[in-house]
């Protein structure tokens, strides 16, 4: 089973600022695999990223993703107040799909 | 457009049972996998169980022996159906589309359904 770590566990920056996620692996994963969620408070999560660098449709171009093998990033660029919630990384292997435990984004 | 509306949560005894549904609309249901997620009060999200189009059926070891996950493809809909619960089973519980390109994400989300555990 892969384990996904997520770090830190909260960002707490001002408006405008940038944003760096961090997503480790326990093993390397295929770039293809791996996908970030955006969840805010009484929300289902909401899928951003997925491929590790390609944005879902509607995504702002504020946000990207990078990566491969057992390290991979999500980027905000210029944060916005509506940035502010729960970001997940989520990758698949041997039949398990796996979450990270989550980075919170606050905005100050 | 795309909704996947989650119903059958409710408070339920320990050991007791439960069975969620899923009603999905504005896409060819048939064709695509299907998961459930779970996120217990206040922590993170864990993927539970997984349907494709071909009935091939994977679950968590968290759930597995215990849970059933199936679909109903003539009435769009897909099922869990939750039996000997625990505390620990206390969670929103999310209908899930997985994407068809064979990447593994998660593409739709529905709003989620509360199943409380508790005596």
């Amino acid at each position: 089973e892969i384990v996904l770590t997520q770090s830190p566990g909260t960002l707490s920056l001002s408006p405008g600022e940038r944003a760096t996620l961090s997503c480790r692996a326990s093993r390397s994963v295929s770039s293809s695999y791996l996908a970030w969620y955006q969840q805010k408070p009484g929300q289902a999560p909401r899928l951003f990223i997925y491929g590790a660098s390609s944005r879902a449709t509607g995504i702002p171009d504020r946000f990207s993703g990078s990566g491969s093998a057992t390290d991979y990033t999500l980027t905000i660029s210029g944060l916005e107040p509506e940035d502010s919630a729960v970001y997940y990384c989520q990758s698949y292997g041997r039949s398990l799909w796996t979450f990270g435990q989550g980075t919170k984004v606050e905005i100050k | 457009e795309v909704q996947l509306v989650e119903s059958g949560g409710g408070l339920v005894q320990p050991g007791g049972s439960l069975r969620l549904s899923c009603a999905a609309s504005g896409f060819s249901f048939g064709s695509y996998s299907m998961i459930w997620v779970r996120q217990a009060p206040g922590k993170g999200l864990e993927w539970i169980s997984y349907i494709s189009s071909s009935s091939t059926i994977y679950y968590a070891d968290s759930v597995k022996g215990r849970f059933t996950i199936s679909r109903d493809i003539a009435k769009n809909s897909l099922f869990l159906q939750m039996s000997s619960l625990r505390a620990e089973d206390t969670a929103v519980y999310y209908c899930v589309r997985e994407d068809s390109r064979g990447w593994y994400f998660f593409d739709y989300w529905g709003q989620g359904t509360l199943v409380t555990v508790s005596s």
